[in-house]
Parts: C-alpha cells; sequence; structure tokens
C-alpha cells in the first residue's frame, strides 16, 4: 500500500521550454501533495505544498508563476517548471500524505530528474 | 540555530553492529518525529514514527525520543551493508501543518 508514482522519471529539456511533472498516489487518497527539489548530495527542500482544490502554498524563495502546482483531485498533482533554464536541472520528488494520517507520514514517488539545456 | 539538526556524517559501522543516528529539533512544541532512508539517487522512504518519550521497536530499527532534551534517535541493529543510505529526520513543527527535514546522516556499513 502507500504508493506514489511520478511520470515521466527523467526528462530532458531545451532551456526556454516547460516541462509537466506528474504525480498520483496510486493506493489512497491524499489530502496533501508536496513538493520537494534536491540537488546533487544536498537535502531534500520543500518547494510548496498543496491540497486538493485549493491554492498551493509555496516556501519562501520560490517563484509561484515558475514553478505552476496545480492539484486537480485527490489523487494526482502537477508541478509545471515554466520556461526552464539550466539551474532548474535536478531531482524533482513529489510526496503525499493519506486521508486521516499527519502531514508527517509522507510517502514519496520515485523522483523526476530534470535536465535542461 | 537549523529547525532540525543532523550529523552529515558519513557514520562508518562494521557489518553486524548498532548504527545509532541522532538528531536534535528547535521547535519545543513538536509533537511527531520520523525517519526516513534515502539510497543514492532514488527518493526516501519512511522507515518509522513515534510521538511519545521512550523507545520504539520496529524489527532491527528503534527510534528514541526525548522530548526535554529535544533529541530523538534512531538504532539500526545487526547493521547490514544495504542499511548504507542517508537517513533523514523529520520534525512536524508546532500546530501540526509542517514538515521539517534535517539534512540527513550517511550510514556506511562496511562488510
Amino acid at each position: 500500500g502507500a504508493v506514489v508514482s511520478q511520470h515521466p522519471s527523467w526528462v530532458i529539456c531545451k532551456s526556454g521550454t516547460s516541462v509537466k511533472i506528474e504525480c498520483r498516489s496510486l493506493d489512497f487518497q491524499a489530502t496533501t501533495m508536496f513538493w520537494y527539489r534536491q540537488f546533487p548530495k544536498q537535502s531534500l527542500m520543500l518547494m510548496a505544498t498543496s491540497n486538493e482544490g485549493s491554492k498551493a502554498t509555496y516556501e519562501q524563495g520560490v517563484e509561484k508563476d515558475k514553478f505552476l502546482i496545480n492539484h486537480a483531485s485527490l489523487t494526482l498533482s502537477t508541478l509545471t517548471v515554466t520556461s526552464a533554464h539550466p539551474e532548474d536541472s535536478s531531482f524533482y520528488i513529489c510526496s503525499a500524505s493519506e486521508v486521516g494520517r499527519g502531514v508527517g507520514e509522507q510517502y514519496f514517488g520515485p523522483g523526476t530528474r530534470l535536465t535542461v539545456t | 540555530q537549523k529547525e532540525v539538526e543532523q550529523n552529515s556524517g558519513p557514520l562508518s559501522v562494521p557489518e553486524g553492529a548498532i548504527a545509532s543516528l541522532n538528531c536534535t529539533y528547535s521547535d519545543r512544541g513538536s509533537q511527531s518525529f520520523f525517519w526516513y532512508r534515502q539510497y543514492s539517487g532514488k527518493s526516501p522512504e519512511l522507515i518509522m514514527f513515534i510521538y511519545s518519550n521512550g523507545d520504539k521497536e520496529d524489527g532491527r530499527f528503534t527510534a528514541q525520543l526525548n522530548k526535554a532534551s529535544q533529541y530523538v534517535s534512531l538504532l539500526i541493529r545487526d547493521s547490514q551493508p544495504s542499511d548504507s543510505a542517508t537517513y533523514l529526520c523529520a520534525v512536524i513543527t508546532t500546530g501540526g501543518f509542517k514538515t521539517i527535514f534535517g539534512a540527513g546522516t550517511r550510514l556506511f556499513v562496511k562488510a
């Protein structure tokens, strides 16, 4: 149980283009989904928290117009990196917490490795 | 002061030994504590959570919590090379709305 999928697992795109990453909870309904970014040998950095049907809450320093988050249902959240640049190259990981459980009990997707050329 | 602090390591232990991973946190009102394991190039996976002072055991893993000292630890008994990974401590802040992750401790178990 508690499986979270992400698609795509890796993507290469050209500078200036947009990339959409999907995060799905496969066998549970997710109250809250989280988006993280992780650079090599560094810790997770929370980018934003999203609840189904409401606007995402972005962490300080994260541009909401650049990283668009849509949480369309209790099982799907998407992150769109708009006008991507090489410095956006990173490992993007989503996680989800199940309805009725606390936000600390997060189940992570396998991550999406983004390379912007 | 960082909200959740961990020694970055690497912590190196021989196979079969006990690995002890430590974490301190600054928010005295925190109530929920989690340990995640992250293999290189992979995403984190939840190992254990603990809410009450004392010890909580699950197989070879024991989480220990001391709220007075604002300290949480993870013990791994009979360490195996497959336990080699980065272990992340996570704490839910007062109010329960946000999870703060530590930077992680790298564990290396030598065969």
